[in-house]
């Protein structure tokens, strides 16, 4: 089943802040996140392990609430270069690599 | 360098006109798949394969075929396109963190 992302699209000013989510009703082994630029193909931010710690990529983290089988991603003072469409993946423990993926949220960045 | 090779990056075909997206990875990863990619349905698996000969079905496998004769090529292959097939195509290799993609093979059929 499909995780559920939000908010669908954001848009922000250059330095201001963001919170995407993705939900699960399934228990999860992991959630990976993503970023997709126009026309180009996903590249791998970061991915959280059941068990694990928040994980932090330059001024983008991330946590994984199991019990909530949640995933925040946190962009903080956004740049330009942060634009583009965030999916999150996530994985069960018996899903042998498999990840269903999110429909995406479209992040807008304004100077 | 690390990558995920897919060619063609652009194809215009007619319907049941046999075409084949060919993926390769230099990366020695067991796990590849394959995605399609439709405005606001996210990417969806076609097919993946754990290892050479061992191939499976994803969410959307009809109308598509898929082999894996060697760990770097994973070729995709649909043998009648058909225009619902019109589409953006991933190829991807997963690495022990996380996927690496191919650059994307926008199909049209008409």
């Amino acid at each position: 089943q499909q995780p559920v992302q939000s908010p669908q699209a954001v848009i922000l000013r250059e330095g201001e802040d963001a919170v995407i989510n993705c939900s699960s009703s399934k228990a999860l082994y992991s959630v990976h996140w993503y970023r997709q630029k126009h026309g180009e193909a996903p590249v791998f931010l970061m991915i959280l392990l059941k068990g694990g710690e928040q994980k932090g990529h330059e001024k983008i983290s991330a946590s994984f609430n199991e019990k909530k089988q949640q995933s925040s991603l946190y962009l903080t003072a956004s740049q330009l270069s942060y634009s583009g469409t965030y999916f999150c993946g996530t994985e069960r423990t018996d899903s042998n690599y498999q990840l269903i993926w999110g429909a995406g949220t479209k992040l807008i960045i304004k100077p | 360098e690390a990558q995920v090779t897919q060619n063609p990056r652009y194809l215009i075909t007619v319907t049941g006109k046999k075409l084949t997206v060919t993926c390769s990875q230099n990366m020695n990863h067991e796990y590849m798949s394959w995605y399609r990619q439709d405005p606001g349905l996210g990417l969806r698996q076609i097919y993946y394969s754990m290892n050479v000969e061992v191939t499976d079905k994803g969410d959307v496998p009809e109308g598509y075929k898929v082999s894996r004769k060697e760990k770097r090529n994973f070729p995709l292959i649909l043998e009648s396109p058909s225009p619902n097939q019109t589409s953006l195509y991933f190829c991807a290799s997963r690495w022990a963190n996380g996927y690496t993609f191919g650059s994307g093979t926008r199909l049209t059929v008409v």
